[in-house]
């Protein structure tokens, strides 16, 4: 069975850095990229960025450029989210999900088949 | 930042027929990127109901059903049921936006 399973929920403090993780099984996790999905409280999704695991090459969505950083070590299977210094507003679920191909005429054509269970992070003082 | 736009919130009895646009731009839907559509229902992970504008997933009832025309794009739930109560998100490509995607605003169903 394909399973994304992230790690536990975190609370922090401001300024405070922070990684999450999210490990892939039940497939060859290098062939398919990972993508951060961050649902603030009674919010809706916003998509962080993505990462290919066989290379670790990655990009991010321009709201969340050098906020975060996504990585991955695919000898592991597991993808990660990273910050250096956090913010109250960084307070939020995160999601993993794998981005799937499918046969289309349109462009690019992939779409999430799978996600992890979220993530909660909560930043207070 | 969300480009696609969703109504708020649609509600329909039991039985009843609902549709949920999300409306995009020439940069995105318009652009040829195809839309997918997920379902979140209350306190869990968003789940893929419709991927390519109209295909759905081996599980997903044939009453969810997609499609795509110019810059927009529509799901339409028929015969709902009380389970379909939860949060709907359209989610395609921005040719703007370096290689990333973009969810709708989303929309709440209300089965009354």
């Amino acid at each position: 069975e394909v399973q994304l399973v992230q790690s536990g929920a975190e609370v922090k403090k401001p300024g405070e850095s922070l990684r999450i993780s999210c490990k892939g099984s039940g497939y060859s996790f290098s062939t398919y990229w990972i993508t951060w999905v961050r649902q603030m409280p009674g919010k809706g999704l916003e998509w962080m960025g993505s990462i290919d695991p066989s290379d670790s090459k990655s990009n991010y969505s321009p709201s969340f450029q050098g906020h975060v950083t996504i990585s991955a070590d695919k000898s592991i299977s597991t993808a990660y989210l990273q910050w250096s210094s956090l913010k109250a507003s960084d307070t939020a679920i995160y999601y993993c999900a794998r981005l799937m191909y499918y046969d289309s005429s349109g462009y690019y054509p992939y779409f999430f088949d799978k996600w992890g269970q979220g993530t909660l992070v909560t930043v207070s003082s | 930042q969300s480009v696609l736009t969703q109504p708020p919130s649609v509600s329909g009895a039991p039985g009843q027929r609902v549709t949920i646009s999300c409306i995009g731009s020439s940069s995105n839907i318009g652009a040829g990127y195809d839309v997918h559509w997920y379902q979140q229902l209350p306190g869990t992970a968003p789940k893929v109901l419709i991927y390519g504008n109209k295909f759905r997933p081996s599980g997903v009832p044939d009453r969810f059903s997609g499609s795509k025309s110019g810059t927009s794009a529509s799901l339409a739930i028929t015969g709902l049921q009380a389970e379909d109560e939860a949060d709907y998100f359209c989610q395609s490509y921005d040719r703007s936006l370096s290689g990333s995607g973009v969810f709708g605003t989303g929309t709440k169903v209300t089965v009354l």
